[in-house]
């Protein structure tokens, strides 16, 4: 069975500019979160997505939004972007959501400059 | 807020060694915790989950949560140089679906 896949997996933005990342999950997996990766912050949750509803968000601002299709398929935009959001952003699936295991993508490495 | 908290290290063990990494959560209802594995410039991969107290064992590892104490570990027996990486604590509240992860322990298995 195929992974999670996640693409791009490296991009380079200026600031302002917006990004949209995508994520595709494991097959049969229903539940998509994604997550921010810095080295002073660790993993931190952005949202969760169940059968394209959003069940749960992090503490991050506005900036960051998603969605998610009828396939499952995850996106994550980042619009004005900052200096700040340079970081591994990390998209994970698991079948139903809370209790289970979830499984990485490999991740997408994005630079602002 | 929410937290989970693991001593950022690095813990340096000799090759054979075990490994004992801890990770305290202060929020009393968690039900759910994970262990990954990272290793540098890689996605997190899941070594063990652990939903009751007790110790839970898999091949070299062991999970050993402890609720009343708020507390999860993860020993590494007969720990490998192939196991040095950074490992990554989670807690799952009920209901949440939200992962909290602690910003981990790197680990050095010294040959």
């Amino acid at each position: 069975k195929a992974g999670v896949t996640q693409t791009p997996r490296y991009l380079i933005k200026t600031r302002g500019q917006q990004v949209t990342l995508s994520c595709s999950p494991i097959s049969g997996h229903r539940s998509v979160s994604w997550y921010q990766q810095t080295p002073g912050q660790g993993l931190q949750f952005l949202f969760e997505y169940f059968s394209e509803t959003q069940r749960n968000k992090g503490n991050f601002p506005g900036r960051f939004s998603g969605r998610q299709f009828s396939n499952s398929r995850s996106e994550m935009n980042v619009s004005t972007l900052e200096l700040g959001d340079s970081a591994l952003y990390l998209c994970a699936s698991s079948l139903a959501g809370w209790q289970e295991t979830q499984y990485f993508g490999p991740g997408t490495r994005l630079l602002v400059l | 807020q929410k937290e989970v908290e693991q001593n950022s290290g690095p813990l340096s063990v000799p090759e054979g060694a075990i490994a004992s990494l801890n990770c305290t959560y202060s929020d009393r209802g968690s039900q759910s915790f994970f262990w990954y594995r990272q290793y540098s410039g890689k996605s997190p991969e899941l070594i063990m989950s652990i939903y009751s107290n007790g110790d839970k064992e898999d091949g070299r590892f062991t999970a050993q949560l402890n609720k009343a104490s708020q507390y999860v570990s993860l020993l590494i027996r007969d720990s490998q140089p192939s196991d040095s990486a950074t490992y990554l604590c989670a807690a799952v509240g009920p209901g949440t679906y939200k992962y909290i992860f602690g910003t981990g322990t790197r680990l050095k298995v010294l040959a």
